[in-house]
């Protein structure tokens, strides 16, 4: 099964609105990932949260990262069109059973954004 | 060049055929994955090579999928006896580290069994 999966599995807005998707995952992590992915081809490296941080920023995009739930939000702020794309949370994992090295993604959250 | 390069970029074949689909990763990056994703889900894990060595093929669906990176650097994903549910894109990503580190994609072969 996979580890982490995102909710909404769909979000639309208007632009200029804020974004907001989350990450719940099983097992122990040392960090987790986010990336974006336009058109269904290669995936973009949005962001790297290391479990003993809580919040990290870049650009218009804000993570936060709760151990304690076994979860993560990305926030995109002030929307635009060009912000249409699927978006993956990606963690490791440290639980037993677990590869140290591999990257488990979820489904995905599938942003639109209308002009 | 500086990305990780996948080839082909688009493959269509028969069923019952082999194929062969190269991944060539960022240089120096010891970490290299395979993921296959079909439209709308996420990326499947396939197999995770540290080096030249699999550490982890337990996402291999079948033994009609294989996978080496004999030098530790270029991968080769090879698939036998292909079937229409093979049909999928095929992701390959590397990263300096494995997981603690960011993963870089390529963009993929997109396999068409008919």
């Amino acid at each position: 099964s996979q580890q982490g999966e995102e909710d909404p599995q769909a979000l639309s807005i208007q632009e200029g609105e804020n974004a907001t998707m989350n990450c719940s995952y099983k097992t122990s992590i040392n960090n987790l990932q986010w990336y974006r992915q336009n058109s269904g081809r290669g995936l973009v490296h949005l962001i790297l949260i290391r479990s003993n941080e809580r919040e990290k920023h870049s650009g218009r995009l804000r993570v936060t990262l709760d151990t304690s739930k076994k979860s993560s939000s990305l926030l995109i702020t002030a929307s635009r069109a060009a912000d249409t794309a699927s978006y993956f949370c990606a963690t490791d994992a440290t639980g037993r059973g677990s590869t140290l090295g591999r990257l488990y993604f979820g489904r995905g959250t599938q942003l639109t954004v209308w002009p | 060049g500086a990305g990780v390069s996948q080839t082909p970029s688009n493959k269509v074949t028969e069923k019952g055929k082999y194929v062969e689909l190269r991944c060539d990763p960022i240089s120096g990056h010891t970490a290299l994955y395979w993921y296959r994703q079909s439209l709308g889900q996420g990326p499947e894990f396939l197999i995770y090579f540290q080096g030249t060595g699999a550490a982890d093929d337990s996402g291999l669906p079948n033994d009609r999928f294989f996978a080496v990176r004999p030098e530790g650097s270029v991968s080769t994903l090879k698939i036998q006896r292909t079937e229409r549910g093979d049909s999928a894109v095929y992701l390959c990503a590397s990263s300096f580290q494995g997981a603690s580190t960011e993963a870089f994609f390529g963009q993929g072969t997109r396999l068409t069994v008919v």
